[in-house]
Parts: C-alpha cells; sequence; structure tokens
C-alpha cells in the first residue's frame, strides 16, 4: 500500500545548515501540498506544486525556503540557513488530479529540530 | 487574510455522550469543508467533508454546514475514548485547504 512517503521522519539540523525534506505521493497522484504544523498549532499552507509547476507558493517565507517536484523523483522542500523559529512538523499531502481539492491524503511528516 | 477559526479546547467528555465540535470561516468564496482528525504525533486523516448547507451523517459522525452564518461543526455521537484527538476544521480557497488550528477533544472512559 504506497501511501505518501515522507523522509526523512525526523531531522536534527543545527542553526543555519539546510534542511531537505522528501515527499513521493500515492501512486497516480499528481499533485503535492506542503503544510506546516507548530506544536499546538493548526496547519499552516506553505505550497502547492505539480510536476515541473509550483502553481501556488503564497505561503512560503519570502527567504531560504524553497520547494519543488520534478519530472521525475518526489517533491522537495529545501530550508536554507535554518533558525530556531524553522523547528515544526513539515506535512506533505498528495491529491489526484480530479480529486476534490480537500481530499487530501497525508504523509507521517518530517520533524525538523534545529539547535 | 482568509482564516478558520476553532476553539482550542480541550473539550472533556464522558463516554457516551455527544461531543460538538464548531468552527467559523471568513472566506465567503469557500465551497467546501472537511473535517480532519489527527492523533498525537500522527498525520491527520480525513473523516467528513460537505459541501452544501445543511447536515451530513456517516455513523457516528454528522457535518453541519450553514454558509449564511458561515459556521461549520461535526456531531460526535456516543463518544469513545478512541476519539480522543484534535479535530482540524479546513475550508478550501484557491486550489488549497485552510486550516484551523483545531479543537483537542477528550473523551473520558
Amino acid at each position: 500500500n504506497a501511501g505518501v512517503m515522507q523522509n526523512p521522519r525526523h531531522l536534527v539540523r543545527r542553526r543555519g545548515q539546510e534542511a531537505r525534506l522528501r515527499c513521493s505521493p500515492m501512486k497516480g497522484h499528481s499533485h503535492v501540498y506542503w503544510y506546516r504544523q507548530l506544536p499546538e498549532e493548526g496547519l499552516k499552507f506553505m505550497v502547492y506544486l505539480q510536476k515541473e509547476n509550483i502553481i501556488d507558493e503564497s505561503g512560503m517565507p519570502k527567504e531560504r525556503f524553497s520547494a519543488e517536484f520534478p519530472k521525475e523523483g518526489p517533491s522537495i522542500l529545501r530550508i536554507q540557513q535554518v533558525v530556531r523559529g524553522d523547528s515544526a512538523a513539515y506535512f506533505c499531502a498528495s491529491v489526484g488530479q480530479s480529486s476534490n481539492t480537500g481530499e487530501l491524503f497525508f504523509g507521517e511528516g518530517s520533524r525538523l529540530t534545529v539547535l | 487574510q482568509k482564516e478558520v477559526e476553532q476553539n482550542s479546547g480541550p473539550l472533556s467528555v464522558p463516554e457516551g455522550a455527544i461531543a460538538s465540535l464548531n468552527c467559523t470561516y471568513s472566506d465567503r468564496g469557500s465551497q467546501s469543508f472537511f473535517w480532519y482528525r489527527q492523533y498525537s504525533g500522527k498525520s491527520p486523516e480525513l473523516i467528513m467533508s460537505i459541501y452544501s448547507n445543511g447536515d451530513k451523517e456517516d455513523g457516528r459522525f454528522t457535518a453541519q454546514l450553514n454558509k449564511a452564518s458561515q459556521y461549520v461543526s461535526l456531531l460526535i455521537r456516543d463518544s469513545q475514548p478512541s476519539d480522543s484527538a484534535t479535530y482540524l476544521c479546513a475550508g478550501d480557497s484557491s486550489y488549497k485547504l485552510i486550516f484551523g488550528s483545531g479543537t483537542r477533544l477528550l473523551v473520558r472512559p
């Protein structure tokens, strides 16, 4: 059962390092969302991608954050020069092209800790 | 800024009671609404969707939508300790979901 796969599940970085989070959508799904969840808070939209195209990045911080979804391979969320405030759970969700926007299938998340 | 608002709780109910979770939203353009359940340390999972005014029932769950009042609710009948989780309300907005901060539900045995 190939659900949404995220890795790493846990990542520890020191301030100033780079974090790369990967997401492989469900088989047959061509659209990916990234959300961030701070402790005891809800999910905050970051970016919406389809293969080789960023559809909506209105939730992405203007600096240090980038995302891509190449033709081959997983979607990647990249955080450069991490700061303590980047510590959070980052969830990826996928949806099929013809599926309802709200029927998102979430991965288990990548939990980033910045020391 | 389009928002979805929820009371953070915790909402504590005894086993067997009805749990009522509420949500309001600001984007009048939102057409579809969803309830996701999230256990501690886990990922959200979809439990209910509702697209038109009125009630929608699925087993022990009933979702209610009132677009005029911009109000969404979720009722859980015969609450079980296994229902203890955070419930996230979400509305669609321009091809993405906007989530509330979630309501933590605690069902006491």
